[in-house]
Parts: C-alpha cells; sequence; structure tokens
C-alpha cells in the first residue's frame, strides 16, 4: 500500500520559475492538504480540499495554486518561485475529518531550494 | 482561533530515562488534541490522539498523554526512552466546532527529542 506519494522529492529552481510538486494518494481519501515546514515554524496549512472540483485556502496560500480534477492527485503549482518558498512541503490526506478519523496522513516530503 | 505552545524546541534526554514534552493550548471552544511524531527524513505520523473520553490516551511506541483541561495542556510522556525515539514531535489542536477538518488543525512548532546513549 503505497499511501501518499509525493515527487519530485528534491528540486532546485532560479528566482521566477514555476514547477508542480505531484501528489497522489491511493486510500480513496476525500481530504487532501499542502504544508510546508519551516525551522522553528511547524507546519502551516498551503491549500486544502474536501473533495474532488472543490479546493480552498489555508493559511499562506500566497504564490501556490492548487487543482483537484480526481480524488487521488492534488498538484501544488509555484507560479513564480521566490527565495521565501525554500521549504520542504508535505502532501496529506485523511479518509473524513479529523473528529471521525483523528488522523492525517502524510507523504515523505518535497525539499525545494529556490536561489 | 488556536494557537498551540510547544515549550521546548529541543530535550536531550539518557537513553532508558523518561521523558515529559509539553503541550499548551489557547482556544475559546472545545478541541481534539494530537501528538504526530516526524522522524528523520519522513513525513508525520500519528502518535496518539484526544477525542472524548479518557483524559489519559496511550498511542504508538509506549508514548501516552494526558489532557489537562483546566491547564489547557496535552504533555506527552513515555517512562523509558530508546535510541529509536530521536524525532521531532508536533502538538496539534482542531476544534470541535469545525467538525475536525484538516483546514481547522493547527500545529505547534515541534520539539526536537535527542536521546543520549
Amino acid at each position: 500500500n503505497a499511501g501518499v506519494t509525493q515527487t519530485p522529492k528534491f528540486q532546485v529552481l532560479k528566482t521566477g520559475q514555476s514547477m508542480t510538486l505531484q501528489c497522489a494518494q491511493d486510500m480513496n481519501h476525500e481530504y487532501m492538504s499542502w504544508y510546508r515546514q519551516d525551522p522553528g515554524m511547524g507546519l502551516r496549512l498551503i491549500h486544502y480540499s474536501v473533495g474532488a472540483g472543490i479546493t480552498d485556502q489555508g493559511e499562506v496560500p500566497n504564490g501556490y495554486n492548487v487543482s483537484r480534477s480526481t480524488t487521488e492527485d492534488f498538484p501544488l503549482r509555484l507560479l513564480s518561485a521566490a527565495p521565501s518558498q525554500t521549504s520542504v512541503y508535505f502532501c496529506a490526506s485523511s479518509e473524513g475529518t479529523i473528529a471521525n478519523t483523528g488522523e492525517l496522513f502524510f507523504g515523505e516530503g518535497s525539499r525545494l531550494t529556490v536561489l | 482561533a488556536q494557537s498551540v505552545t510547544q515549550l521546548d524546541s529541543q530535550v536531550p534526554v539518557f537513553e532508558e530515562a523518561p521523558v515529559e514534552l509539553r503541550c499548551n493550548y489557547s482556544s475559546s471552544v472545545s478541541v481534539y488534541l494530537f501528538w504526530y511524531v516526524q522522524y528523520p527524513n519522513q513525513g508525520l505520523q500519528l502518535l496518539l490522539k484526544y477525542l472524548s473520553g479518557s483524559t489519559l490516551v496511550k498511542g504508538i511506541n509506549g508514548f501516552e498523554a494526558e489532557f489537562n483541561k483546566s491547564q489547557t495542556s496535552f504533555h506527552l510522556r513515555k517512562p523509558s526512552v530508546h535510541i529509536s525515539d530521536t524525532a521531532e514531535y508536533f502538538c496539534a489542536v482542531s476544534p470541535m466546532y469545525s467538525g475536525g477538518g484538516a483546514d481547522g488543525l493547527t500545529f505547534g512548532k515541534g520539539t526536537h527529542l535527542i536521546i543520549q546513549p
């Protein structure tokens, strides 16, 4: 059981470049979300989705776009990369609400460096 | 809005000693409480959770936590740690009124548990 799969694991970009971080889950989870992790900052929610065709902004959405065309996939797009977007990005999914399942399943992370 | 304070950014402990990682939260409404663990170069995984019922919650790998509503705390404990417990530990809360959606989940900044041989 693959769980939550993120690609790529590592990426280096130049300022102004665009790219897409891929996230796929094979657990038929309705909820999917993207977090960024920065030293001393914990995890901050970027965007989330409660089902195919539905997305919403989290705490730090600026500079990122998402779409959810299928239940399985939830890509995160960086429109014009900036050094402030250097971070480790985590995709997570859950079967339902935290109240029902109490658990998010995380991918292994994508480490992005913007020069 | 909710906030989570993990009082120690780093906790060094000798192997086989007990450990307590502290977590305090602030919220004007009732909350669900969680501890997640992140091993080096991995994603987070659920350690334990408090949704309702008994305030003492047992999780995986011998960890337990106690919910104290009056002190708004949810401290994580283990009676005897091992080298393999070296990891980053995150406390998180979610307000009950939100239905527990992922958008309502707020993480603390993490505590790095360092096990010394």
